[in-house]
């Protein structure tokens, strides 16, 4: 069956313009996790939907960043007014959901910042 | 909250060697440990993971164990070749009640396989 879905690829965009990612999780997983990895290092949570609920925004790095779910399938993450330091790699993962179940990740979005 | 750490960083090996990469967690109430295994430019794939009530699963050349009491877990290569040449992450759930878990990762480590 599909995979995890995400688009675009690759996205660059300038200083101060703002960005919408988009994440399909596999049909019928009610979890959804939105990860950043800059160039090198590891897996920083962003925020997480079990269906359309985001329980834990936590890992937001700050209020340019926001995300929403809509019918407990499709994810966006919007970065406003973008700056280079938000260059990075954004994985959406999803799971059966609840409890400790295996995430399986999307190929990602490579955000340029110039 | 959780914090995990993962050793080591870096991380070479002869073909046919084992390797070892070791994690701490901090959380007591956490109860489920993957492994995710990231090849240059892909995404991280999940190996194996391990859930608190046991000490110890193996898959092939593939193992981790838990010592819960000491709060690590490790993974165990055996064998090794140089397509096991990846970087690989821990990671440790962090109970969300009735929302549901979330992962904390490690920082990852480095494989590289040389043959």
């Amino acid at each position: 069956g599909a995979g995890v879905s995400q688009s675009p690829s690759n996205k660059v965009t300038e200083k101060g313009k703002d960005v919408e990612l988009r994440c399909d999780p596999i049909s019928g997983h009610t979890a959804l996790y939105w990860y950043r990895q800059s160039l090198g290092q590891g897996l920083e949570f962003l925020i997480y939907f079990q269906g359309n609920s985001a329980p834990d925004k936590s890992g937001l790095p700050s209020d340019r960043f926001s995300a929403e779910r809509t019918g407990g399938s499709v994810s966006t993450l919007t970065i406003q007014r973008t700056q280079q330091e938000d260059s990075a790699v954004y994985l959406c993962a999803s799971s059966l959901g609840l409890h400790n179940n295996e995430q399986f990740f999307g190929p990602g979005t490579r955000l340029t910042v110039l | 909250g959780e914090n995990v750490e993962q050793h080591p960083s870096t991380l070479s090996v002869q073909e046919g060697d084992s390797a070892v990469i070791k994690c701490t967690y901090s959380d007591s109430a956490s109860n489920y440990f993957p492994w995710y295994k990231q090849e240059l430019g892909k995404r991280p794939q999940l190996i194996i993971d391990i859930r608190s009530n046991v000490g110890e699963k193996k898959d092939q050349r593939i193992a981790v164990t838990l010592n819960k009491t000491a709060k690590h877990f490790s993974l165990h290569i055996t064998e090794t070749q140089p397509e096991d040449s990846a970087v690989y992450f821990c990671a440790a759930s962090i109970p969300g009640g009735e929302y549901g878990n979330k992962l904390v990762f490690g920082a990852g480590t480095i494989l590289r396989v040389k043959s």
